[in-house]
């Protein structure tokens, strides 16, 4: 089975903070994303990543970064956490062709 | 602009019933669209896909139907149980790009009543 790992559950951090978030997969996938859901908004995604060290912008980049140093893993980076990145982030895989993605179990982050 | 839409927030259905629900998407490049379910505080979880050169597919008490004229697609959960009672999700991908990304709906509430 594929395994898709977050490194929290929950997270509680002050505004202006920075704020790693970890994901490792298990499957050797090529593809690892980024989405944060919030209510009547469904999945958006932030970033996204084909391979090492390559990464490209979803459709909500801004006030996030992203580290892809092994392929195993995939970080999303807060660089001044604020109150509107208060939510649920979801983080992804998928392999080759395949369309696909598996999902880790999320991180309910909230900017105090 | 949202390219993929689910119209309804919420649905109720009387277990034994069927349930039904539907999305609509925008863009006509979408090739691939999938249905996941999420419950809460957990990770969405593939349910279904189909392709866009079928109409139907089909798993156990799972269909997905596919009307690309209408760009509209929907699942049918045939009998519903109260364990399928959770939030579905669908989603829709293109070809092209250097990586399949998801584009997804905000997602159908369905509650199945006992």
């Amino acid at each position: 089975d594929v395994k898709v790992t977050q490194s929290s559950r929950y997270l509680v951090k002050r505004t202006g903070e920075k704020v790693f978030l970890e994901c490792v997969q298990d499957m050797d996938h090529e593809n690892m994303f980024w989405y944060r859901q919030d209510p009547g908004l469904g999945l958006r995604l932030i970033y996204f990543s084909y391979d090492v060290k390559m990464k490209e912008k979803g459709d909500i980049p801004e006030g996030y970064s992203v580290s892809r140093e092994k392929k195993e893993r995939f970080s999303l980076i807060l660089e001044s956490a604020s109150t509107n990145q208060t939510s649920m982030y979801l983080c992804a895989s998928s392999g080759g062709s395949n369309t696909e993605a598996f999902f880790g179990q999320g991180t309910r982050l909230t900017v105090v | 602009d949202q390219q993929v839409k689910q119209n309804s927030p919420s649905l109720s259905v009387q277990e034994g019933r069927i349930s039904i629900l539907n999305c609509d998407y925008t863009n006509s490049m979408f090739d691939y669209f999938l249905w996941y379910k999420k419950y809460p505080a957990e990770g969405p979880t593939f349910l279904i896909s189909i392709s866009s050169i079928k109409d139907k597919n089909e798993d156990g008490r799972f269909t997905v139907f596919l009307n690309k004229s209408a760009k509209h697609l929907s699942l049918h959960i045939v009998p519903s149980q109260p364990g399928d009672s959770a939030v579905y999700f669908c989603a829709a991908s293109m070809r092209g790009g250097s990586a399949r990304q998801l584009t997804f709906g905000s997602g159908t509430q369905l509650t199945v009543l006992p």
